[in-house]
């Protein structure tokens, strides 16, 4: 069974700034991680995943993750963020054997972005 | 486009009666899931399917049923609603295993 961590229930920046979102996770397979964004009264939006070959992936509007075995983890990045990127941001996972493929989420990051 | 449309957006129900939540996507996806947003919690999931005719149990499961009569359809069912059962629900649907996934808009539930 895989479990994910995101240890920052709320994360605040300014314009322009940089912004790290941390997701921890446990599994002992073959993994699937990605993450989603839920922009207020919305549903997720899929934004990026990993699961193999390059650690850092590339997303949409400027987000990137990068994976690391030896950590656990799969944090988000951007580096100058947009009040438009307020929101609430997922991590997930999922494995590669039998009904471990479903998608099990973090509890989310609200991200806040002052002008 | 390719969407999730869930009905209603918003229901308000009594404590005992019976609650149907739909689902319907046109994404042509093998796979429909449905999950729960509580604050604190994140997102749980309930029931999913691989296709018509077929439902599994998800992390939560008591005091909700599922049904799929079709690729595009995959309800919500909650027989004796209970105040507990106040939250929003998502249904979403991906292609197949570790695709990701496309979300609906949700509906929020009030159990009173």
């Amino acid at each position: 069974t895989q479990t994910v961590s995101q240890s920052d229930a709320h994360v605040t920046v300014f314009e322009g700034d940089s912004v790290e979102l941390r997701c921890n996770y446990s599994y002992g397979g073959s993994i699937y991680l990605s993450w989603y964004i839920q922009h207020h009264g919305h549903g997720l939006q899929f934004l990026l995943k990993y699961y193999s070959g390059n650690p850092v992936v590339q997303g949409v509007n400027g987000f990137e993750a990068e994976f690391s075995k030896s950590d656990s983890s799969f944090h988000l990045r951007k580096a100058s963020v947009h009040w438009s990127d307020s929101a609430v941001y997922f991590c997930a996972v999922s494995g590669s054997g039998g009904s471990n493929y479903k998608l099990t989420f973090g509890k989310g990051t609200l991200l806040t972005v002052t002008p | 486009e390719a969407a999730v449309t869930q009905s209603p957006r918003n229901k308000v129900a009594v404590t005992g009666g019976k609650v149907t939540l739909s689902c319907n996507q046109t994404n042509n996806h093998n796979n429909m899931y449905w999950y729960r947003q509580d604050t604190g919690h994140g997102l749980r999931l309930i029931h999913y399917s691989y296709g018509a005719g077929s439902t599994e149990k998800g992390d939560i499961p008591d005091g909700y049923k599922a049904s799929r009569p079709s690729q595009e359809n995959f309800s919500l069912i909650l027989e004796l609603a209970t105040p507990s059962q106040t939250s929003v629900y998502f249904c979403a649907s991906g292609a197949f295993k570790n695709s990701d996934y496309t979300f609906g808009s949700g509906t929020r539930l009030l159990v009173i």
